[in-house]
């Protein structure tokens, strides 16, 4: 079981560029999170997406970001037009279930926008 | 929504003592309080929960206690080890209505050996 994977690891855009970060979750789990942290911060909820649909948005920035979890393929973070305060750590976490509990993280993508 | 906050932002100890972290939240719904540990350069990994139903729980060297009256939680770690060094969040959630965790912002600690 090669957990919840998550590339690039480390992702360099300039301003006004397309960032996309993917996340493959865990075999078997359907549920797909993504989450940002600011550095010295917490993480902060995102988005939560189902097989080809986006249940919870409610973290989301109303623009500049979408993301998907597509029917075949992974799950994909993108982020238009890229600002220097899009810079951080971006997670995804994986479960079986919705809810919560069981929750387990990929190693994160480290989005650094010059 | 809920709001965690975390004390000490910071946290030297020496191989062997004890450590303790506090976490408050403000929803009183909340009923699940998650632990995670997270190493540098990786994603947070879950290392103990509680639920609102039981007031302590204890794994090996890690323990952590629910007060839902006052509504905190903390976490122990005795006996530490420089592996255990590392940032730790608290988080909480209304596990069956929320679809997120609501993170405190972390505590270094740091087992000087």
């Amino acid at each position: 079981n090669a957990g919840v994977m998550q590339n690039p690891r480390h992702l360099v855009r300039r301003r006004g560029q397309e960032a996309r970060l993917r996340c493959s979750p865990m075999k078997g789990h359907s549920h797909v999170y993504w989450y940002r942290q600011l550095p010295e911060e917490g993480l902060k909820f995102m988005v939560y997406l189902q097989k080809e649909n986006i249940i919870d948005e409610s973290g989301m920035p109303k623009e500049r970001f979408s993301a998907e979890f597509p029917k075949e393929g992974p799950s994909i973070l993108r982020i238009q037009q890229v600002v220097r305060g899009d810079s951080a750590a971006y997670f995804c976490a994986s479960s079986p279930t919705g809810g919560n509990y069981g929750y387990t993280f990929g190693s994160g993508t480290r989005l650094t926008v010059v | 929504g809920e709001n965690v906050e975390q004390h000490p932002s910071t946290l030297s100890v020496q191989e062997g003592d004890s450590a303790v972290i506090k976490c408050t939240y403000s929803d009183s719904a909340s009923n699940y309080f998650p632990w995670y540990k997270q190493e540098l350069g990786k994603g947070p990994q879950l290392i103990i929960d509680i639920r609102s139903n039981v007031g302590e729980k204890k794994d090996q060297r890690i323990a952590v206690t629910l007060n839902k009256t006052a509504k905190h939680f903390s976490l122990h770690i005795t006996e530490t080890q420089p592996e255990d060094s590392a940032v730790y969040f608290c988080a909480a959630t209304d596990q069956t209505g929320a679809n997120n965790l609501f993170f405190g912002t972390g505590t270094r600690l740091t087992v000087i050996p």
